[in-house]
Parts: structure tokens; sequence; C-alpha cells
């Protein structure tokens, strides 16, 4: 199957700081990259959808100017949580879809980042 | 109501039982359905893809219900490398398309 790659796989920060991270595609390409947030023995909540060349759309409730969210080319998406607090200490996982794959829905999780904002 | 809803469990089963999971989704206009897995601190892993038919992979099989908006996972003789998060996620087109996540079944299988 299709290989998603994320980095770095956990960050610990001050309050205050950004942090950046990236979601990148590595044996197809990308349109569409999901971003997704998931607290402790929680579901996966869908953050926002990245699609390259364009803004991404985000769900309700996210702010989009405190996450970041970039798709500039078809294998790269990066999230940037700015001005982090400890309340967005969480596990983010960003996954795509291989439109390559004649008519599958599925997508291809990379394997998250944990952040702990201190 | 929540679009996709299952049962938390934990469902604790003894090794080599057969344990079912459901789930219900809420928007008529779904088209695609799976189960994943998710480990302990892992990212979600494709289970099985539900088709209308039903399907049967190995010892899993997954059942669709579309009348009652209703998916079933079947596990027969479970093994200890079973116990995981089991997520039913629902695919909506309707709008722009995006997966929507249960809560998730917790399995735990024991020896």
């Amino acid at each position: 199957g299709a290989v998603v790659s994320q980095h770095p796989s956990r960050v610990i920060c001050k309050s205050g700081t950004s942090v950046k991270i990236e979601c990148r595609s590595l044996d197809f390409q990308a349109t569409t990259m999901f971003w997704y947030r998931q607290f402790p023995k929680k579901s996966l909540m869908l953050m926002a959808t990245s699609n390259e060349g364009s803004k991404a759309t985000y769900e309700q409730g996210v702010e989009k100017d405190k996450f970041l969210i970039n798709h500039a080319s078809l294998t790269l998406s990066t999230l940037t949580v700015t001005s982090a607090h400890p309340e967005d200490s969480s596990f983010y996982i960003c996954s795509a879809r291989d439109l390559g794959t004649s008519g599958s829905d599925e997508q291809f999780f990379g394997p998250g980042t944990r952040l702990t904002v201190l | 109501r929540k679009e996709v809803e299952q049962d938390p469990g934990p469902f604790n089963v003894p090794e080599g039982a057969t344990v079912a999971f459901n789930c219900t989704y809420s928007n008529s206009a779904s088209q695609s359905f799976f189960w994943y897995r998710q480990d302990c601190r892992k990212e979600p892993k494709l289970l099985m893809s539900v088709y209308s038919s039903g399907n049967e992979d190995g010892r899993f099989t997954a059942q669709l219900n579309r009348a009652s908006q209703y998916i079933s996972l079947l596990i027969r003789d479970s093994k200890l490398s079973d116990s995981a998060t089991y997520l039913c996620v629902v695919n909506t087109t309707s709008g722009t398309y995006k997966y929507i996540f249960g809560t998730g079944t917790r399995l735990k299988v024991l020896a």
C-alpha cells in the first residue's frame, strides 16, 4: 500500500512557541491530505482538508489562524501549531488519498506526531 | 446524535472466542465504509472495507445494512494479537469528501 511519513514523531515544546509538522506521501502524489487530532482514549477528529495549491478547508471549531496548513506540492503538506498551549497537546495524524488507485476511497495514514506543550 | 456511533467497550474475551462489533451511522448519503484497527499510540491501519454484499477476510467478516444504517465486524477464533481498538469509518461525499470516525471499540483478548 501507499506510504505516508510524518516528521517529527514526537515533539516537546514550551508554551508560546510554534511547531511545524510535515506530512509526506512517499510513493504517490496526493492532491488532498487530511489532518486529524486525537486526544487520549478518544477517536480521530478531522481538523482540516489540505488541498494542493489552494487554501485548506477547516472543520467547524478549528481555528485556521492557529493551525496553519500549507500544501505546497503534491507530496508535502505541513501543519503549524502557532503559539502552542498545553491544551494543544495531542496526537496529530495526517493522511492522504491515492487518487492513482482507481476507484479507491482508502486513506493512508502517517505514523502520527505526539505533541506535548509544557 | 453522533454521525458514527460505536460501543466503546472494552470487550474482554478469551482466546478463541468469537466477538462482534456494531456501528451505526446517521447520514444516509454515506457511500463507503471501513473498519480500521488502531493499536495504542499508533496510527489507524485499514482492516477491511465493507461492501454491500458483505465480505470476509480470513477470521474477519464485515456486513453492511444500508436500510438500517448499520455496519458490523465479526472476529472469529480471537487471537491475543487482535487486542486493539477497532474504528468504524464512514466516508461521506455529500459536499466534500471526508472520513468520519466512530469513537472506537476496545477489544482485549485474554490468554
